[in-house]
């Protein structure tokens, strides 16, 4: 079962612009993460939020996380063509013996229109 | 150092073969996951194993097994394929500890087509 869930499914922007996509998910976790996937290729590790923190910072990305909401966003700011992609969010969620378990969300697909 | 390797790329079985994925992980990291990308059901884990150990498995059939080495490289296996095994299988690696411990590098991914 899909943890988190993106919001909205599908976004298109021009470049320049800022896009933001927001996660939801259900349960307590350990941290946030956030991947990007080009295209049916494997996915890129983008930030990592744990649960105990509120935002963080990466470039032109920046993760915010609300755990009384259960929810994340993550923005992208100053968009370029080449950030057309789909990105996920995942919940780390432990499972015990030192084993984590990733569980994604369906994915906002971003199209950055030059 | 190189990242996470997966062969073969691409596979063409029919239903009722079996096969196997192999993943390399990044030098140094001792936990490889497995995940299947499929349209309807979107990412969904497969199984974890650290230290040739399967310590966690995800909600799939028994057809689903796999295996890791002493020098960390994990293969998975499918067998009696079914159409709906169509799917991206992805491998992602992790330190699984210090600060890093809980960040998944992953591969390109195996594309296998069920005819």
């Amino acid at each position: 079962s899909q943890q988190g869930e993106e919001d909205p499914q599908a976004l298109s922007i021009q470049e320049g612009e800022n896009a933001t996509m927001n996660c939801s998910y259900k349960t307590s976790i350990n941290n946030l993460q956030w991947y990007r996937q080009n295209s049916g290729r494997g996915l890129v590790h983008l930030i990592l939020i744990r649960s105990n923190e509120r935002e963080k910072h990466s470039g032109r990305l920046r993760v915010t996380l609300d755990t009384s909401k259960k929810s994340s966003s993550l923005l992208i700011t100053a968009s370029r063509a080449a950030d057309t992609a789909s990105y996920f969010c995942a919940t780390l969620l432990g499972t015990g013996a030192g084993s984590y378990q990733l569980t994604f969300g369906k994915g906002t697909k971003l199209s950055v229109i030059p | 150092k190189a990242g996470v390797t997966q062969t073969p790329r691409y596979l063409i079985k029919t239903r009722g073969q079996q096969v196997t994925l192999s993943c390399s992980p990044i030098s140094g990291h001792r936990s490889v996951s497995w995940y299947q990308q499929t349209p309807g059901q979107g990412l969904q884990f497969l199984f974890e194993y650290f230290s040739e150990t399967q310590r966690n498995k995800g909600n799939f059939p028994g057809r689903f097994s796999g295996r890791q080495f002493s020098n960390s490289r994990s293969e998975m296996n499918v067998s009696t394929l079914e159409l709906g095994d169509s799917a991206l299988y992805l491998c992602a690696s992790s330190p699984a500890t210090g600060l890093a411990a809980d960040t998944q590098y992953f591969g390109p991914g195996t594309r296998l087509t069920v005819l």
